[in-house]
């Protein structure tokens, strides 16, 4: 199966700094999101960006989807922030499922 | 915003009793999803189901697990003796239909919280 990782696996970071969180994926992919889970283990929708850029306030994201991979930026960031980043991609050809990454465990400090 | 909504948020059983998972997908939509996330790891795809049956399910999807849409906005996760490994995050998962299936958008619920004793 298609192969995510994420990078880096833990990110601590002071309030008012920026981020960029990782994802490189094996294969060529149909679909690739972007979720934050919140300390409270809620799956948040960030990001639906199989290709391109988004902007969302103080996020970003980018997927170069022929170099297989995609960049979230975190700007500005704030406590609430804190959390993991999960990307997850849908494969091309016949997959149907998602198939997430590892994450990225964000703390922002106050 | 039209969102997938989830229930409970949190449920406590004790090992070897049933457990039913509640999910009302987005109304117009008619492909859904369960995933499970065990503590700290990876959220792991668990079964689709599509004009009333399963589209595809994991090997982790065995027959202590059913899914059910009984009527026309529930879609429900049943666990029939729950085990301890069963304890877990469970997100429920829908998109408008089949031709999304390949590159559509994946909206999630919020996630029950299943804990067994």
């Amino acid at each position: 199966g298609i192969q995510v990782e994420q990078s880096p696996p833990d990110l601590i970071l002071q309030e008012g700094a920026n981020s960029t969180l990782r994802c490189n994926f094996s294969d060529s992919v149909n679909n690739l999101q972007w979720f934050h889970q919140n300390p409270w283990g809620q799956l948040i929708n960030l990001f639906y960006i199989p290709s391109g850029t988004k902007q969302n306030g103080r996020l970003s994201a980018t997927t170069v989807a022929t170099e297989r991979y995609s960049l979230l930026y975190i700007s500005s960031s704030q406590t609430t922030d804190s959390g993991v980043y999960f990307c997850a991609v849908l494969r091309s050809g016949s997959a149907r499922q998602l198939t997430f990454g590892s994450g990225t465990q964000l703390t922002v400090l106050p | 915003e039209p969102e997938v909504t989830q229930t409970p948020s949190h449920q406590v059983t004790q090992m070897g009793q049933e457990v039913i998972l509640r999910c009302v997908p987005i109304s117009n939509h008619l492909y859904f999803y369960w995933y499970r996330q065990i503590l700290g790891q990876k959220v792991e795809f668990l079964v689709s189901f599509y004009n009333n049956e399963i589209s595809e399910k994991s090997e982790i999807f065995d027959d202590q697990f059913s899914v059910e849409r009984p009527d026309g906005s529930n879609f429900t996760l049943k666990i029939r003796s729950t085990k301890l490994e069963d304890s877990a995050m469970y997100f429920c998962a829908s998109i408008p239909g089949l031709a999304h299936a390949n590159t559509g958008e994946l909206f999630f619920g919020e996630g029950s919280r299943l804990t067994v004793l």
